[in-house]
């Protein structure tokens, strides 16, 4: 199946810094990629929705300018956490969605982010 | 709203036993519903996918049912090994879209 890739796959920063997770598709081209963030003991949540070459789709109730998403290439989607506060730290996980409605999602290993 | 509801929330069982989770969903229209097994700190690994024309699947030591009418699915888990210590998702999703519901998983704990 296809490998996705996260970038770092743990980060801890100071309140205020900004924090870049790099999302990796390597062996499929993906022209989307999904966002989440998993809070302890709770259900994967939808962030955003990240389109290459175009702007992303982002969830009710998720801050566009605080989560940026940028989709520079088939095989690359970033989220950066802006002025990161400890209520941002989590568990950040991309996928990967094969077909315009598709049957197969590849999920990533994670990104684990504390915010001091 | 869709909804997709797992039990048991949690679960600790013995090394060699078997095990059944439970998913309830309200999300219609259907297309699939998938499980995923979940290792603590890492990102959900696709068990089985099944379309509402499909009643079971199976993966090795895993067989998931799907009931289309009563809009129920259960994962069954034959001897269980201390690796199946997992959180467990039913993800389910609705016809014409590829923006998935979760559930909140069942955790499952296998003791030796």
């Amino acid at each position: 199946g296809a490998v996705v890739s996260q970038h770092p796959s743990w980060v801890i920063c100071k309140s205020g810094t900004s924090v870049k997770i790099e999302c990796r598709s390597l062996d499929f081209q993906a022209t989307t990629m999904f966002w989440y963030r998993q809070f302890p003991k709770q259900s994967l949540m939808l962030m955003a929705t990240s389109n290459e070459g175009s702007k992303a789709t982002y969830e009710q109730g998720v801050e566009k300018d605080k989560f940026l998403i940028n989709h520079a290439s088939l095989t690359l989607s970033t989220l950066t956490v802006t002025s990161a506060h400890p209520e941002d730290s989590s568990f950040y996980i991309c996928s990967q969605h094969i077909g315009q409605v598709s049957n197969e999602q590849f999920f990533g290993p994670g990104t684990r982010l504390t915010v001091l | 709203k869709n909804q997709v509801e797992q039990s048991p929330q949690s679960l600790i069982i013995l090394e060699g036993k078997n095990c059944t989770l439970q998913c309830n969903y309200t999300v219609s229209p259907f297309s699939n519903l998938r499980w995923y097994k979940q290792d603590t700190g890492r990102g959900p690994v696709s068990l089985t996918i099944m379309t509402f024309s499909e009643n079971t699947k199976s993966n090795g030591r895993y067989t998931a049912t799907l009931d289309a009418d009563t809009k129920q699915s259960s994962l069954h888990i034959t001897a269980s090994q201390l690796s199946d210590s997992a959180s467990y998702i039913c993800v389910v999703i609705p016809g014409g879209s590829y923006i998935p519901t979760f559930g909140r998983g069942t955790s499952l704990i296998v003791h030796p």
